[in-house]
């Protein structure tokens, strides 16, 4: 069964910080990996998706890696800022027939950064 | 403008009640799906569907129902069966087939069942 740990479960920073979040999966056969941002209240906006054939995906400020083999993600953000401040979640994708729509979500890391 | 529109924002019903959660999606996408939310928990799948008139069970079915009558429209109803009907339900929607099948979620509806 496939599970979806995130480290640390919360996380502050001084404004200007260069941060990483961590992600790790227990089963490689994924089909991709999503990092989505959650403001409180809110539903999800998606930041990057990795496709399992990928190792990273930049998008302005933030970077994802994917390392399929070992079960491990990591969200690279550049340069924080206060309204970076949510909740970071990392999904993955079952790589079985009709599934691949089908998410596995870890419970978040809760940024804070400080001005 | 493109989205995925879910109503009310906030529900309250009754024990015993049965309540439709409402979501809608001009993205013209194939699959929707419907995740409940606790605090401190991940997201997990309730139902989904590839196509209209087929859906298929998630991870948490029980005490759920829901229709896929039409391509943009994925209604779950919350039956009086299910024991913690209290949560921040989300939906997404995505394109199916070969792709990204990435997915993108409506604002969410927090239904609170006393």
């Amino acid at each position: 069964k496939q599970e979806v740990t995130q480290i640390p479960a919360a996380l502050s920073v001084p404004e200007g910080e260069n941060l990483v979040l961590n992600c790790s999966f227990t089963d490689s056969a994924i089909y991709n990996l999503q990092w989505f941002r959650q403001d409180p209240g809110k539903g999800l906006t998606s930041l990057l998706l990795i496709q399992s054939s990928q190792r990273e995906q930049t998008s302005g400020r933030l970077n994802a890696s994917l390392d399929k083999s070992s079960g491990r993600s990591t969200l690279y953000i550049a340069a924080s800022q206060p309204g970076d401040s949510a909740t970071y979640l990392c999904a993955v994708s079952r790589d079985y027939g009709g599934s691949q729509g089908n998410l596995i979500f870890g419970k978040g890391t809760k940024l804070s950064v400080k001005p | 403008d493109g989205g995925i529109t879910q109503s009310p924002k906030y529900l309250f019903r009754k024990e015993g009640q049965n309540v439709t959660l409402s979501c809608e999606q001009n993205l013209n996408h194939d699959a929707m799906y419907w995740y409940r939310q606790d605090p401190g928990q991940g997201l997990r799948l309730i139902y989904y569907s590839q196509i209209v008139n087929d859906f298929q069970k998630g991870d948490i079915a029980e005490g759920y129902s829901v229709s896929r009558e039409k391509k943009e429209s994925f209604p779950l109803t919350v039956t009086s069966a299910q024991k913690n009907p209290t949560a921040f339900y989300l939906c997404a929607s995505s394109y199916s087939g070969t792709g990204t099948y990435e997915q993108y979620f409506g604002p969410g509806t927090r239904l609170t069942v006393t």
